[in-house]
């Protein structure tokens, strides 16, 4: 266990509102990430965080912006959501120690946009 | 291009039987790990294994073994005597440049069900 919660876990919006996830991790590790989990993509990341307001693209970043004030909280935010962005989120701490480096995962949050 | 891929989209075994879930990776660094993870019907991403590029040991741990084979670029995963537990979908993933903590590249997964 990472000590990873996601808050949301389940949310149901409009399109066009504005939606904003949250990751939260007691462990204190630097590098965070958020992706999203659709049927026949895996997992694509969206942004990732190596660092309080050190934050960098992913491969699916258009739509998304993301913030990290804290160590422990890294924040996602749906500016305008759209059908699209209905998905599965998931938040991922990575421990690394000298030689190696894993990701773990929060539970996830289900996000539907009507 | 894919870095992860993962040919094998759904597999179906009876119980007891074994099953292997083939990843092939594609990178130009030569340090790297790769990874599997475990999703269950419930929904969690379960880390299972690392292995790292300097590393081709085989490696098992109780009914799951591992067979890393740099030559063909892949990394695949084997249960044996499959259980109904085991039913699930499993991920291949590979991380590139593990100084900066860079992103991880993941398949698009197998689900495996195990019919008792």
């Amino acid at each position: 266990d990472a000590g990873i919660t996601q808050s949301p876990r389940h949310k149901v919006t409009e399109t066009g509102t504005p939606v904003t996830l949250r990751c939260h991790q007691t462990e204190n590790h630097r590098y965070m990430y958020w992706y999203r989990q659709d049927p026949g993509h895996g997992l694509r990341l969206i942004h990732y965080s190596y660092g309080v307001k050190d934050t960098d693209k992913g491969e699916v970043s258009d739509g998304y912006s993301v913030s990290r004030s804290k160590t422990e909280d890294f924040l996602l935010t749906l500016e305008s959501a759209t059908s699209s962005q209905t998905s599965v989120y998931f938040c991922a701490i990575s421990t690394k120690g000298r030689t190696q480096e894993t990701q773990y995962f929060g539970p996830g949050t289900r996000l539907l946009v009507l | 291009a894919q870095k992860v891929t993962q040919a094998q989209t759904e597999i179906s075994v009876v119980e007891k039987e074994d099953v292997t879930l083939d990843c092939v990776y594609e990178t130009r660094d030569t340090t790297y790990y790769l990874f599997w993870y475990k999703q269950p019907p419930s929904g969690e991403l379960v880390f299972l294994i690392r292995r790292n590029s300097f590393d081709e040991q085989n490696e098992i741990s109780g009914r799951y073994s591992w067979n890393f084979q740099k030559s063909t670029s892949s990394f695949n995963f084997t249960i044996t005597a499959s259980q109904v537990v085991d039913s699930a979908v499993y991920f291949c993933a590979l991380s590139e440049d593990p100084n900066t903590g860079n992103q991880f590249y993941f398949g698009t997964g197998t689900s495996l069900t195990v019919i008792p």
